[in-house]
């Protein structure tokens, strides 16, 4: 069965440094997100990413944050310069179409800045 | 501002109870109730619902949906200690969607 993946797992940073979570969609999709949860928290959205662009963003999706589909697989969040407070679970999903409102999600990134 | 309600929270039960997770909702620009099953991980999905007064069933599972209420529950007959997990109410909005907080769900043997 499809699947949507990420990598890495887990990834330890320092507090300043610029970190890359990579997501690779199921393969036929054509909606892209990222969310993210802090641990004990709910789940946020942070932004969707339709026909190479940002559709919709959330109030946390600042300026430190970019995605980009650099190639046909991949959909990746850039974090320019992380803050401690940046340490969550961070889950990518994908979405077939337009008619199909279920998202898939992938088993997520643990990033923990130091 | 939009907002998903979950309750309750936590709830502790045995095996073979019957429970009932609700979720409330106001959210602009309504398509869509969805239910989601976090267990240690990334959610996996368990229902969408768009249209009021029609029951999914999955199972032990069920939901429904009522627009004119902005609510929705889930139900879970018979549990087993394998539905022990926190259940995510997420409601879709034009191009993003809203998770409540949960309810953790744990079904003791």
């Amino acid at each position: 069965e499809p699947e949507v993946t990420q990598t890495p797992s887990h990834q330890v940073t320092q507090m300043g440094q610029e970190v890359i979570l990579r997501c690779v969609p199921i393969s036929n999709h054509l909606y892209f997100y990222w969310y993210r949860q802090i641990l004990g928290q709910k789940v946020e959205f942070l932004v969707s990413f339709y026909n190479n662009e940002i559709s919709e963003k959330s109030e946390i999706f600042d300026d430190q944050f970019s995605v980009e589909r650099p190639d046909g697989s991949n959909f990746t969040l850039k974090i320019r310069s992380t803050k401690l407070e940046d340490s969550a679970m961070y889950f990518c999903a994908s979405r077939a179409s337009s008619g199909s409102y279920e998202q898939y999600f992938g088993p997520g990134t643990r990033l923990t800045v130091t | 501002e939009d907002k998903v309600v979950q309750s309750p929270l936590s709830l502790v039960v045995h095996e073979g109870d019957t429970v009932t997770l609700n979720c409330s909702y106001e959210v602009t620009n309504f398509r869509s109730l969805l239910w989601y099953k976090q267990e240690k991980k990334a959610p996996t999905f368990l229902f969408m619902l768009t249209s009021s007064g029609i029951e999914k069933k999955s199972g032990r599972l069920s939901s429904i949906l009522d627009k004119k209420e902005l609510f929705s529950i889930l139900n879970i007959t018979a549990t087993q200690t394998g539905d022990s997990a926190v259940y995510l109410c997420a409601v879709e909005a034009l191009d993003d969607m809203r998770f409540g907080a949960g309810t953790r769900l744990t079904v003791k043997p």
